[in-house]
């Protein structure tokens, strides 16, 4: 039913490892978000896609590297993780006009848990 | 600053009773918006009702209504007649539309509801 699904729901990594989260959204927005879901802190926003180009990154640390080849699709490229790092991920999409904020619609998240 | 707080971390109520949560935010811009997500056990945070700072109506739908009151900057969801399938984590969050805060949501901590039958 979700317009925004994500893949995988889970995920196990070790710190060397090289993994990608990815998301795909069905409601034909412009702008794609990642968030980061820690325990017991609010969500984080990551990094902002709007029409295929990167207009924010709260200093995320750089073993996370975002993609976004279309306005469909937004991948989370992720290597040499800490323990820290595990968190639910969350993908969210909307339809921004530079006039008005429309409603971010998110996904169902990608469980992440860095040994 | 820009910041949402939700000041109930977990509230525990019996099936059918109303519970209230609360969500006080900060900005100083003029135009904004405020929201509020579900997130189920399953994770996905499930879109419930956003408003407009220009609009202090309050709204119903269903068993659910929003009280927003701009004098004291709070956006309370109230839950009547509760349901165990209301259990799940509650946020609020504010979307300010300063020029360089386009499509920035800002959320809260959260509260935890618990509806026990």
């Amino acid at each position: 039913e979700t317009g925004v699904t994500q893949t995988p729901r889970h995920l196990v990594m070790g710190m060397t490892n090289k993994k990608s989260l990815k998301c795909e959204q069905h409601l034909g927005h412009n702008a794609m978000y990642w968030y980061k879901q820690s325990a017991k802190k609010p969500l984080e926003l990551m990094f902002v896609y709007s029409l295929e180009e990167r207009v924010e990154n709260n200093s995320v640390p750089s073993r996370f590297s975002p993609e976004c080849p279309n306005s469909s699709h937004l991948f989370l490229h992720l290597h040499t993780l800490q323990p820290e790092d595990s968190a639910l991920y969350l993908c969210a999409s909307s339809q921004e006009t530079g006039l008005r904020t429309d409603t971010q619609y998110f996904g169902p998240g990608t469980r992440l848990t860095v040994l | 600053a820009q910041k949402v707080t939700q000041a109930q971390t977990e509230i525990s109520v019996v099936e059918k009773e109303d519970v209230t949560l609360d969500c006080v935010y900060e900005t100083r811009d003029t135009t904004y918006y405020l929201f509020w997500y579900k997130q189920p056990p399953s994770g996905e945070l499930v879109f419930l009702i956003r408003r407009n700072s220009f609009d202090e109506q309050n709204e119903i739908s269903g068993r659910y209504s929003w009280n927003f009151q701009k004098s004291t900057s709070s956006f309370n969801f109230t839950i009547t007649a509760s349901q165990v399938v209301d259990s799940a984590v509650y946020f609020c969050a504010l979307s300010p539309r300063g020029s360089s805060n386009t499509g920035k949501l800002i959320f809260g901590q959260g509260t935890t509801l618990q509806v026990k039958p």
